[in-house]
C-alpha cells in the first residue's frame, strides 16, 4: 500500500501568517493515464473535510487563493497564506492513484 | 446543490451486522464513482471501500474485505455499505463521498460496535 507521511504533525501559526504542510509518498502518484491523484482536505471541528485542493494544484470550487498546492511523483506541499481563523483544523492530504486508497496522518493548525 | 445524506448507524454487537446507507441528490448519481471513508473517534481519515459508476469495479481496504460490502442502487440514487462480523475497531463516523477527488462528503453517520 501506498504510505503519505504528512508532516508535521502540528502547527503554530499567526492570524495573517503563512503556513506549510508537506506529504510524501511511498511511490510515484502518477498514474498511468499521466495524471496524479493527490489531494487535499480540510476538516474543521465537528465537521466533514472538504475538499480544497485537487490533482496536486487545482483549488475546488469556492476556495480562495490563499491556498495553493504544489509538488509532483512523490513530494507535494500545501501551502496556506494570510492564515485566517476558518483556516484551523485539520489538514489531510490522500492519493487516488492507486487502490487502496490512502491518507496523510494529518495536520493540526492551530493558532500561535 | 450536491447533497450527500448517510443514515442507519447506530450501536451494534460484536459480531452482529448493520447496513448504511447514502441518499445523493443535486447531480446525476449514476454518473460517477462513490466511496466510503471512516474516522474513529479521535482518530485520523481512513478509506473503507469504492464502487464504480457502474458498479464494475469495487475495491476494499484490507481492514474490511470480506466483511463489508459496497453497493448501489442507481435508480434510487444510494449507495450502501452493508457491514458484518462488526469489531469494536470498526467503531467510526462512516463518511459517503463522491468520485476519486472525494469532491463532495456527506455529514457522516456514527457506528458504534460495543456489547
Amino acid at each position: 500500500d501506498v504510505v503519505l507521511t504528512q508532516t508535521p504533525v502540528s502547527l503554530l501559526i499567526s492570524l495573517g501568517g503563512q503556513a506549510s504542510i508537506s506529504c510524501r509518498s511511498s511511490q510515484s502518484l502518477v498514474h498511468s493515464n499521466g495524471n496524479t491523484y493527490l489531494h487535499w482536505y480540510l476538516q474543521k471541528p465537528g465537521q466533514s473535510p472538504q475538499l480544497l485542493i485537487y490533482q496536486v494544484s487545482n483549488r475546488f470550487s469556492g476556495i480562495p487563493d490563499r491556498f495553493s498546492g504544489s509538488g509532483s511523483g512523490t513530494d507535494f506541499t500545501l501551502k496556506i497564506s494570510r492564515v485566517e481563523p476558518e483556516d484551523l483544523g485539520d489538514y489531510y492530504c490522500l492519493q487516488s492513484t492507486h487502490f487502496p486508497r490512502t491518507f496523510g496522518g494529518g495536520t493540526k493548525l492551530e493558532l500561535k | 446543490e450536491v447533497q450527500l445524506v448517510e443514515s442507519g448507524g447506530g450501536l451494534v454487537q460484536p459480531g452482529r451486522s448493520l447496513k448504511l446507507s447514502c441518499v445523493a441528490s443535486g447531480f446525476t448519481f449514476s454518473n460517477y464513482g462513490m466511496n466510503w471513508i471512516r474516522q474513529a473517534p479521535g482518530k485520523g481519515l481512513e478509506w473503507v471501500a469504492y464502487i464504480s459508476s457502474g458498479s464494475s469495479y469495487i475495491y476494499y481496504a484490507e481492514t474490511v474485505k470480506g466483511r463489508f460490502t459496497i453497493s448501489r442502487d442507481n435508480a434510487k440514487n444510494t449507495l450502501y455499505l452493508q457491514m458484518t462480523s462488526l469489531r469494536s475497531e470498526d467503531t467510526a463516523l462512516y463518511y459517503c463521498a463522491r468520485r476519486w477527488e472525494l469532491d463532495y462528503w456527506g455529514q457522516g453517520v456514527m457506528v458504534t460496535v460495543s456489547s
